[in-house]
């Protein structure tokens, strides 16, 4: 397997931070993406490291250590509307595409 | 087209038929993959279409689940004597390749329910 972990449930308030954490094998990696997926609709992408550090694209960072084989995706502002799964997928040496179980987060008021 | 089109949007079929599945990918994407997603559950790797390279198999759970692409484009995903534990969400995901940073775009997905 891909050995892709992330936790299964998160609740956070509305307008706080959360970070959501993801591990995963580092043998063949060749980046890390971030995927969101509301119920009953497709994935949509978020966000994608390949190098270490962190990258910021308006509410929502993610960043990666490659060495430590670990990734986070940080949600600030929560909204109502991110309620959502959030999935964690790792890219391989020959491109293929490995998700994890995914983290389903609840925002309450 | 568009986006990544997947048909039918919805199956209903019994135990025992054989079912196909289809994915139109955005033109252009070399890179094709399948998943499965059982309710509440996440993304399971199928099958993953590059080019003209052999496809990578290892996530199809049996001998009933096999695919194919013609001309590098269309793709079809075949299930035969459907199970009930067959029962899921299948989606498709297309992407480039050779550019770093490219997402997979994922299609609407077909619910196949095998009663």
């Amino acid at each position: 397997g891909q050995n892709i972990d992330q936790p299964t449930e998160m609740t956070a308030t509305e307008g706080a931070i959360v970070q959501i954490n993801c591990t995963y094998q580092t043998s063949g990696f060749n980046g890390l993406f971030w995927y969101q997926q509301h119920a009953g609709e497709a994935p949509t992408f978020l966000s994608y490291n390949v190098l270490d550090g962190l990258e910021e694209k308006g509410r929502f960072s993610s960043f990666l250590s490659r060495s430590k084989g670990y990734s986070y995706l940080l949600l600030k502002e929560l909204q109502m509307k991110d309620s959502a799964s959030y999935l964690c997928a790792r890219r391989t040496g020959a491109n293929n595409l490995f998700f994890g179980t995914g983290t389903r987060l609840t925002v309450i008021p | 087209g568009a986006g990544v089109s997947q048909s039918p949007s919805n199956k209903v079929t019994e135990k025992g038929k054989d079912v196909e599945l289809r994915c139109d990918p955005i033109s252009g994407h070399t890179a094709l993959y399948w998943y499965r997603q059982s309710l509440g559950q996440g993304l399971e790797f199928l099958i993953y279409f590059q080019g003209n390279s052999a496809p990578d198999k290892s996530g199809l759970p049996s001998d009933r689940f096999s695919a194919e692409r013609t001309g590098g484009s269309v793709s079809t995903l075949t299930i035969q004597r459907t199970q009930q534990e067959d029962s899921a969400v299948y989606l498709c995901a297309s992407s480039l390749i050779g550019q770093d940073g490219t997402e997979a775009f994922f299609g609407q997905g077909t619910r196949l329910t095998v009663v």
